[in-house]
């Protein structure tokens, strides 16, 4: 199956200052690379997406990059605030058994004030 | 709001015990996935269902079951439980499984087993 490896784990930043997420998967025919936040007590939700006939998309404070050689994306937060504190997943979905999605091992993301 | 329910949020229960989880889909969403999240495992994909059909299994322990309901509700049979199945539980849905999109997750049901 997928593997996918998620760096760092946990990430501590100065409010103010941008947090970029790393995650790099083995082997992969899929097309999608979303990315998760989730917060305390809730359920992952979905930040930010990108497809593969693209190498960069930005929603306000967040991009994503993705280099399908390579087998990378990244998030990056912008002028983090401290709502920012949460866990990020990034998943690949897994086109052969419908699309299940395989996630990384989160990054823990800290805003100090 | 994502939009999918579950229940219930807390559950505590003994060993050997059995559980039912329950989760109602988005409006309009056909597939049901099923997902454990553990500290030492992390987010854990376990069993899918698409239009009251099985699609998809993880590493489902055989203690556990699902199944999907005309109404296209979901519930997840936890039995014989152990300590170490106490783990938050996730239910997602999205609209059809061959589509790469977006899958909305519930609230989650906290499983304390003592």
């Amino acid at each position: 199956g997928e593997n996918v490896e998620q760096h760092p784990s946990t990430l501590s930043v100065q409010e103010g200052d941008s947090a970029v997420i790393k995650c790099t998967y083995s082997d992969s025919a899929s097309n999608y690379f979303p990315w998760y936040k989730q917060e305390l007590g809730k359920g992952p939700q979905l930040i930010i997406d990108i497809r593969s006939n693209v190498g960069e998309k930005k929603d306000q404070r967040i991009a994503v990059t993705l280099n399908k050689t390579a087998k990378h994306f990244s998030l990056h937060i912008t002028e983090t605030q401290p709502e920012d504190s949460a866990v990020y997943f990034c998943a690949l979905p897994d086109k052969a058994a419908g699309n299940k999605l395989t996630f990384g091992g989160g990054t823990r993301v800290l805003v100090k004030p | 709001d994502s939009g999918v329910t579950q229940t219930p949020k807390h559950l505590i229960t003994a060993t050997g015990q059995r559980v039912t989880l329950r989760c109602s889909p988005r409006s309009g969403d056909l597939s049901v996935y099923w997902y454990q999240q553990s500290l030492d495992q992390g987010l854990q994909f376990l069993i899918q269902y698409y239009n009251g059909e099985e699609r998809a299994k993880g590493n489902i322990l055989e203690r556990f079951s699902a199944q999907q309901f005309p109404d296209l509700h979901s519930e997840l049979n936890l039995s014989s439980l152990e300590l170490g199945d106490s783990a938050l539980y996730f239910c997602a849905s999205s609209v059809v499984p061959g589509v790469e999109t977006e899958a909305f997750f519930g609230q989650g049901t906290r499983l304390t087993v003592v």
